[in-house]
């Protein structure tokens, strides 16, 4: 069975510190993982996405996650934080085939000014 | 490009009663599920399906009843509305690529349920 754990509930960091996001997951089969960002209110949106290929993955403003096979996991960093982006992030497992896709609790990231 | 489509945005249901909600898309993609969002929670899924036909219960399936007669389509029904039952409802959709990974999930906008 897969699962995803975030290791953070909350986050927080000052305006132009780096940015890590922490995550292990657990899969039966080499699985695709997702990092999303959901900002107040508002729906789901895409960070960065690893199916297979490299193992460090550049995502969207400015975010990269790096697959660890061997430790499981699959952080989520930014070398310095901006004041938008403050808003809560969900690291995401789907296994071989998509049938089910498993959501962590979500790390609610704060940036002080 | 519509993608994936909810509807309605909010609703308020009266304990007891029973309501669909819509999710379409336009994408020819052949997974679909539905997610509830509760606060601490993340995103727990409720049921799924892998193709018109084909559903399956996921996390948190109690109280909810799904179908998939169609591609494009694909419903999710409560049957009578509990208090237990008021979150945010996400409906998503994505593709198998090759190897048989799973592309990210796209998602609608959301209906936040009310049950009181």
């Amino acid at each position: 069975a897969q699962s995803v754990t975030q290791l953070d509930s909350h986050v927080s960091v000052s305006e132009g510190t780096p940015v890590l996001l922490r995550c292990n997951y657990s899969s039966s089969y080499s699985p695709s993982l997702f990092w999303y960002v959901q900002h107040p209110n508002k729906g789901l949106q895409l960070l960065l996405k690893y199916t297979s290929a490299a193992t460090l993955v550049k995502g969207i403003n400015g975010f990269e996650a790096e697959f660890k096979k061997s430790e499981t996991s699959f952080h989520l960093t930014k070398p310095s934080a901006h004041m938008s982006d403050a808003a809560e992030y969900f690291c995401v497992v789907s296994d071989r085939g998509g049938f089910k896709t498993i959501f962590g609790a979500g790390t609610r990231l704060f940036v002080k000014a | 490009n519509a993608g994936v489509t909810q509807t309605p945005k909010f609703q308020v249901l009266k304990t007891g009663q029973s309501m669909t909600l819509q999710c379409a898309q336009d994408m020819n993609h052949e997974y679909m599920s539905w997610y509830r969002q509760d606060p601490g929670m993340g995103l727990r899924l409720i049921h799924y399906s892998v193709g018109a036909g084909i559903t399956d219960q996921g996390e948190v399936p109690n109280g909810y009843n799904v179908s998939r007669s169609t591609t494009e389509d694909f419903p999710l029904r409560l049957l009578s509305a509990a208090p237990s039952q008021t979150s945010v409802y996400f409906c998503a959709s994505s593709y198998s690529i090759q190897g048989g990974k799973n592309t990210e999930a796209f998602f609608g906008q959301g209906t936040r349920l009310t049950v009181v």
